[in-house]
């Protein structure tokens, strides 16, 4: 089956980047989003990206698409300790719209 | 705007029970939805709605049931629970107009647990 994909782990040290990774699955125009949580708590949207777009990018993040592998990828610069966090992301594909298609979330420890 | 508000936020329940998970929305959104998130899983839609009196089935439904008498409220019933819906349920909302996009918000999640 076709599901959105991302590693399970990333461990990173505090003002090093981190690089959280993802495939998805619809080749049609589509909207890429990357979700935050913390614990105990609901999704926050970080940022999101057009599949017409080759990158975005707000304040530390960095957003990259590869529309023909059909990746995106995080880029958080200077990781700090409040991004220990869960980060998904999600799909909605134009030709499925209003139903989000999550990956299984990367857990990002932060180590001083 | 209070934004996506759900209700309990923490209930246990034994086998067999019923339940209603309450989800309020006050953005004036068309679509809602349910999810579950299982332990170190993602997001697992339950049900989804794209507008008052009009739901769907999501990846697992089975379960539950939905309604969507007003745009703002988009409750989740459990019957007869089991303990594979030991879970935390989320509840998010997202409003579109035209081509252009709006993210999901979510609500800051009911956990289940059931024995």
């Amino acid at each position: 089956g076709e599901d959105v994909e991302q590693s399970l782990f990333l461990s990173v040290r505090e003002g090093d980047s981190s690089v959280i990774n993802c495939t998805y699955t619809d080749s049609s125009s589509t909207y890429l989003y990357w979700y935050k949580q913390e614990p105990g708590a609901g999704l926050q949207l970080l940022t999101y990206i057009f599949s017409n777009m080759d990158m975005k990018q707000d304040q530390r993040l960095t957003v990259l698409l590869n529309k023909k592998d059909k990746h995106l990828s995080l880029r958080i610069a200077d990781t700090q300790t409040g991004d220990s966090a869960i980060y998904f992301c999600a799909e909605d594909a134009l030709d499925s719209w209003g139903k989000f298609q999550f990956g299984a979330g990367t857990q990002v420890v932060v180590t001083p | 705007n209070a934004g996506v508000t759900q209700t309990p936020k923490f209930r246990i329940l034994k086998i067999g029970q019923s339940m209603t998970l309450q989800c309020t929305q006050d953005m004036n959104h068309n679509y809602m939805y349910w999810y579950r998130q299982d332990p170190g899983m993602g997001l697992k839609l339950i049900y989804y709605s794209v507008g008052a009196g009009i739901t769907d089935k999501g990846e697992v439904p089975n379960g539950y049931n939905v309604s969507r008498s007003t745009t703002e409220d988009f409750p989740l019933r459990l019957e007869l629970a089991a303990p594979s819906q030991t879970s935390v349920y989320f509840c998010a909302s997202t409003g579109r107009v035209g081509l252009s996009t709006d993210t999901q918000y979510f609500g800051p999640g009911t956990r289940l647990t059931v024995l």
